[in-house]
């Protein structure tokens, strides 16, 4: 799997957009982007993946590079249950089980 | 519907005791994974079981086991205990559906303490 590269920490208003990065530059073709998060004293949460094309849900946007060498998470409008640690890695889409390996991902605060 | 739950909340024990932890998956998930989430290492794969089966394992030693039984519940089980082996244990279950990501569903862990 490639390895990702994500800031150690970010701030953010609470009922602002919380715009978290991620470098993926050794991607490869068959491997999605796939973002989770960890509550503090709480198991991970999956929120989105994508391969290349921006993706949407109910809880975030993923906007892909055309390059697909970083991407970035959109929370649109941050509460202050939105802080947590977020974890993008990069994997290929693989039905004989999704081990997952998360590194240190991103801390965000969200500030009243 | 109940999510993944994880048994016992807490636990310390001290080296070179046997801990076991147990997990149950959601309703109707046949598959269980488990996680090693030490301090500042990140989140590393352990095991993974399916049907009962162990379909694969993370790079840790075999006193890391576990199984699944029957009704797809699991335990881990891990032996001759470390000081370093003092973490945070996630569990997670998920379907298996052919050709489409399976998104794992995680517990909310147990926190095994080695002294």
């Amino acid at each position: 799997d490639a390895k990702t590269t994500q800031p150690p920490s970010m701030d953010c208003a609470e009922g602002r957009a919380a715009n978290l990065p991620c470098n993926h530059s050794t991607i490869s073709g068959n491997e999605y982007v796939y973002w989770y998060r960890q509550i503090h004293s709480q198991g991970p949460q999956y929120i989105i993946h994508g391969l290349k094309n921006n993706e949407t849900n109910e809880m975030a946007s993923l906007i892909i590079t055309e390059d697909r060498k970083s991407s970035t998470l959109i929370l649109p409008h941050a509460t202050l249950r939105d802080t947590a640690v977020y974890y993008c890695i990069v994997r290929v889409l693989n039905n004989a089980g999704n081990m997952l390996t998360f590194g240190g991902g991103t801390r965000l605060m969200v500030k009243p | 519907e109940a999510g993944v739950t994880q048994s016992p909340t807490h636990l310390i024990k001290t080296r070179g005791q046997q801990a076991t932890l147990r997990c149950s998956p959601i309703s109707g998930h046949t598959s269980v994974y488990w996680y090693q989430q030490a301090l500042g290492l990140g989140l590393q794969f352990l095991l993974w079981y399916d049907e009962g089966e162990e379909r694969n394992r993370g790079n840790f030693p075999p006193r890391f086991s576990g199984r699944q039984f029957p009704n797809y519940s699991s335990e881990l089980n891990v032996n001759a205990l470390e000081l370093e082996d003092s973490a945070l244990y996630l569990c997670a279950s998920s379907f298996i559906v052919l050709l489409s990501y399976n998104e794992q569903f995680f517990g909310p862990g147990t926190r095994l303490t080695v002294l």
